[in-house]
């Protein structure tokens, strides 16, 4: 159980183009999911936590215009990356949660995305 | 200011050799979680171990134990007889509040 899935694994496009990630709970109803960026041979830094129903919550220095963030469903979450540029190529993973203290949160297998 | 910090950016065993995997943390909060992931070269996050700030044992799942000092603020991770296929990053990441986040990470390679 508790199987989060992520889409697309891999996006190449050209510069300026916005692009969208899914990120979807199988089998449960994620009250919270989380968006996370992992730069190569580094951790991973949280974007921001969204709610469902609600606006993210964005950490600071991530720039809410640029990476436009959706919950629209208790097993959907969207980010958007927009106009993207060469130095916004990075991992991008998702996670979700049920709301329990002592449950670990369940993570996509990531994206790939390369803006040439 | 970095909450989790794990030290050894990158460590060798030997095969079926035990090894300890460093991480210490910084809270003021009561209540927490300690959770170690690990990632393979192909990305995904493998959630291996909690440990909840109440727990008084440690935690352990099959290979895997947390060894929890808490006046310490450290929770490091053993692995023991080690596998080829636990060659991976392992992030020692902590909950308080809602998100997790996480160290730096340690890369360990086994050796055969």
């Amino acid at each position: 159980g508790a199987v989060v899935s992520q889409h697309p694994s891999w996006v190449i496009c050209k510069s300026g183009t916005s692009v969208k990630i899914e990120c979807r709970s199988l089998d449960f109803q994620a009250t919270t999911m989380f968006w996370y960026r992992q730069f190569p041979k580094q951790s991973l830094m949280l974007m921001a936590t969204s709610n469902e129903g609600s606006k993210a919550t964005y950490e600071q220095g991530v720039e809410k215009d640029k990476f436009l963030i959706n919950h629209a469903s208790l097993t959907l979450s969207t980010l958007t990356v927009t106009s993207a540029h060469p130095e916004d190529s990075s991992f991008y993973i998702c996670s979700a949660r049920v709301y329990t203290s002592n449950q670990p949160q369940h993570f996509g297998d990531g994206t790939r995305l390369s803006i040439l | 200011a970095q909450k989790i910090t794990q030290t050894q950016p990158g460590m060798f065993v030997q095969e079926k050799e035990a090894v300890t995997l460093d991480c210490t943390y910084d809270t003021s909060d009561q209540s927490y979680g300690l959770f170690w992931y690990k990632q393979p070269s192909s990305g995904e996050m493998i959630f291996l171990i909690y440990q909840g700030s109440y727990d008084e044992q440690n935690a352990t799942e099959g290979r895997y134990s947390l060894n929890f000092q808490k006046a310490r603020k450290s929770a490091n991770l053993v692995i023991s007889a080690s596998q080829l296929g636990d060659s991976a990053m392992y992030f020692c990441a902590m909950r308080e509040g809602i998100p997790l986040r996480f160290g730096a990470g340690t890369r360990l390679t086994v050796k055969p």
